[in-house]
């Protein structure tokens, strides 16, 4: 199966900065199928982006993923104090699909 | 309005069995694939498995075949995820997600849009 590696494990910004959350995945994710998801505390999972770089529907655009074979990064642009979660990736392009084991992003 | 709601929290002894469910509404119940993803206390997330309401196809994450099995009336548009003998280890927040993808053969392929709020399972004697 794909492992996803996240990085950092902890990343700690002010509001109004911009963050960039890593997923390096052990072989190529077939067709860039790949998904970030945004956890905050209590809360389950919501979809952020699909397809490495699609925005799901109600995101703000300030959330942008890129990247493609191996190597995905979710960006936010301009963090506001909502956006402070637990972000998680994941693989769809081969059974079974996996997780990365997430990054959390804390208020500095 | 999608909204797929789950099962209140569960406590039990090891041994015992547990069923919980998940209702889905506001889309064609079995035109959609939906499963359970697994997150242990203080842990990330793991897929455990998927079923077409539809015809009752089912796949399993290799990790979890043989240890649950989740199943649908599509008739009340429920899926449901049992244990025959829990564990203390089957501790943990269960979420069941609709799957905007499909199955073919053994795989499947798709990312989870909607998640239920969770079901809590604790096991503990």
């Amino acid at each position: 199966e794909i492992v996803l590696t996240q990085s950092p494990g902890t990343l700690s910004l002010s509001p109004g900065e911009r963050a960039t959350l890593s997923c390096r995945a052990s072989q190529s994710v077939s067709s860039n199928y790949l998904a970030w998801y945004q956890q905050k505390p209590g809360q389950a999972p919501r979809l952020l982006i699909y397809g490495a770089s699609s925005r799901a529907t109600g995101i703000p655009d300030r959330f942008s993923g890129s990247g493609s074979g191996t190597d995905f990064t979710l960006t936010v642009s301009r963090l506001e104090p909502e956006d402070f979660a637990l972000y998680y990736c994941q693989q769809y392009g081969s059974s079974p699909q996996t997780f990365g084991q997430g990054t959390k992003l804390e208020i500095k | 309005e999608v909204q797929v709601v789950q099962s209140g929290a569960e406590v039990k002894k090891p041994g015992e069995s547990l069923k919980i469910s998940c209702k889905g509404s506001g889309y064609s119940f079995t035109n959609y694939w939906i499963g359970w993803v697994r997150q242990m206390p203080g842990k990330g997330l793991e897929w455990m498995g998927i079923i077409y309401p539809g015809d009752s196809d089912t796949r399993y994450s290799p990790s979890f075949r043989g240890q649950v099995t989740i199943s649908a009336d599509k008739s009340i548009s429920t899926a449901y995820l049992q244990w025959s003998s829990l564990k203390a280890s089957d501790t943990a927040m269960y979420y069941c997600v609709r799957l905007l993808g499909y199955c073919s053969g053994v795989s499947c392929t798709g990312y989870f849009d909607y998640w239920g709020q969770g079901t809590q399972v604790t096991v503990s004697s």
